[in-house]
């Protein structure tokens, strides 16, 4: 079974433009949750759609969106991105339900904003 | 809201020996899962182990074992018999039991703790 597919594995970008961020789950897998990781602030949780709705949504300014394809696949958008933005970008799916689940990561995408 | 603290941001062992990292959370939920998940240089997130909130039997994977408190709110995660493949950034993380099921989504990590394993 492939594992949790995140595309492009590095990306540079300059302050202002956007960036489109993609995440294809484990088969089977419905929910799909992203995270950022900084040095300075860790793991952060961003938001997480479930059948293409979003769920949750973390602490984040409006900036950072998301979506969620019918076949689960998610991606995340950025825009007007700022050096803040750096950061490694996260992205888990689970199966929502049944028990002895978890959440499955996939390798991030390492965005850098310059 | 939940937070979760891990007060050692760095740790080492020697190969063989026993190592204990420790996580402290906060949290007004009764019903929760807690994760011990390991991050490699490959940046992969790759769970080490899982605890559920309403058992009192403390998680048991391999070499790999919890001490859980609840009234505490404390877990430690406590590796046995260090291996160099041990070496990581290792992160504490909790998840709210939601009614109708379960969201594995919406974790809250810790800061981490860098586990260095020496030969």
């Amino acid at each position: 079974k492939a594992g949790v597919t995140q595309t492009p594995r590095y990306l540079i970008k300059t302050r202002g433009q956007q960036v489109t961020l993609s995440c294809s789950p484990i088969s089977g897998h419905r929910s799909v949750s992203w995270y950022q990781q900084t040095p300075g602030q860790g793991l952060q949780f961003l938001f997480e759609y479930f059948s293409e709705t979003q769920r949750n949504k973390g602490n984040f300014p409006g900036r950072f969106s998301g979506r969620q394809f019918s076949n689960s696949r998610s991606e995340m958008n950025v825009s007007t991105l700022e050096l803040g933005d750096s950061a490694l970008y996260l992205c888990a799916s689970s199966p929502w339900t049944g028990a002895n689940t978890e959440a499955f990561f996939g390798q991030g995408t390492r965005l850098t904003v310059v | 809201a939940q937070t979760v603290t891990q007060s050692q941001p760095e740790m080492s062992v020697q190969e063989a020996e026993t190592v204990t990292l420790s996580c402290t959370y906060d949290t007004s939920e009764s019903d929760y899962y807690l994760f011990w998940y390991k991050q490699p240089p490959s940046r992969q997130m790759i769970l080490v182990i899982r605890q559920e909130a309403y058992k009192q039997q403390n998680a048991t994977e391999n070499r790999f074992s919890v001490n859980f408190q609840k009234a505490a709110k404390s877990f430690s995660l406590k590796i046995s018999d260090s291996q160099l493949g041990d070496a990581a950034m290792y992160f504490c993380a909790y998840c709210k039991n939601n009614a109708g099921g379960t969201s594995y989504g919406k974790l809250t990590f810790g800061q981490g703790t860098i586990l260095t394993v020496h030969p």
